[in-house]
């Protein structure tokens, strides 16, 4: 049974271009949430979706946008990228009523130069 | 507003001896608590968590953790270390109201000294 596989596993991108982020999500999992980590820090929150639709927000600025597919599968969109948004991009999944059951992906290196 | 906090970013030990891992919350409603590990290069995997009933929780690989209301505290240990156990370490809490955003702590480097 696959877990949640992320795509790609390291980019390299150029300050002031955008990224797309892929996510699929383990299997009976309806529920997508992404995270930013920086080097020698906790994951920080960006956001969930569930049903397609965002249901809920960190504190990341309109930079950065997401979408979930209906077979459940998501993406984050960074716009303008600055230095600062190099990090570890984690997704993880869950399912609605699964007593926060979330399986993390490996993750995606982003190096912005 | 919640918050978590590990006190001590490095934690070195050795082989055979009892790991201890501290993590401290703070949260206006009952919190729900999680101890994830991570190896270099890979994503988080989850060790143990807390939602309700019994205050000790046993996870995976020997370690387990106890979730004291009164200090706040959610503490993770095993008994004696192995050299595996070198990773690290992130506590975690989701307010009970809440729809599932996690909020970590700034994560414990366990080293394993044989």
């Amino acid at each position: 049974d696959a877990g949640v596989t992320q795509s790609p596993t390291h980019l390299i991108k150029t300050r002031g271009q955008q990224v797309t982020l892929r996510c699929s999500p383990k299997s009976g999992h309806d529920t997508v949430s992404w995270y930013q980590q920086a080097l020698g820090q906790g994951p920080q929150f960006i956001f969930q979706y569930y049903e397609e639709e965002e249901r809920q927000r960190g504190n990341f600025p309109d930079r950065f946008s997401g979408h979930q597919f209906p077979n459940y599968s998501s993406e984050l969109n960074v716009n303008a990228l600055l230095l600062g948004d190099s990090a570890l991009y984690l997704c993880a999944s869950s399912s609605a009523g699964s007593n926060y059951g979330y399986t993390f992906g490996s993750g995606t290196r982003l190096t912005v130069v | 507003a919640q918050s978590v906090t590990q006190l001590g970013s490095h934690v070195s030990v050795s082989e055979g001896a009892l790991v201890l891992l501290r993590c401290n919350y703070s949260s206006s409603v009952p919190p729900y608590l999680f101890w994830y590990v991570q190896y270099p290069n890979q994503g988080l995997q989850l060790l143990l968590k807390y939602t309700t009933g019994a205050t000790l929780v046993k996870g995976i690989n020997g370690f387990e953790a106890e979730f004291k209301k009164s200090e706040t505290s959610f503490h993770l240990t095993k008994p004696s270390a192995h050299m595996s156990d070198a990773a690290e370490y992130f506590c975690a809490v989701i307010r009970s109201s809440n729809t599932g955003k996690l909020i970590f702590g700034q994560g414990t480097t366990l080293q394993v000294k044989p």
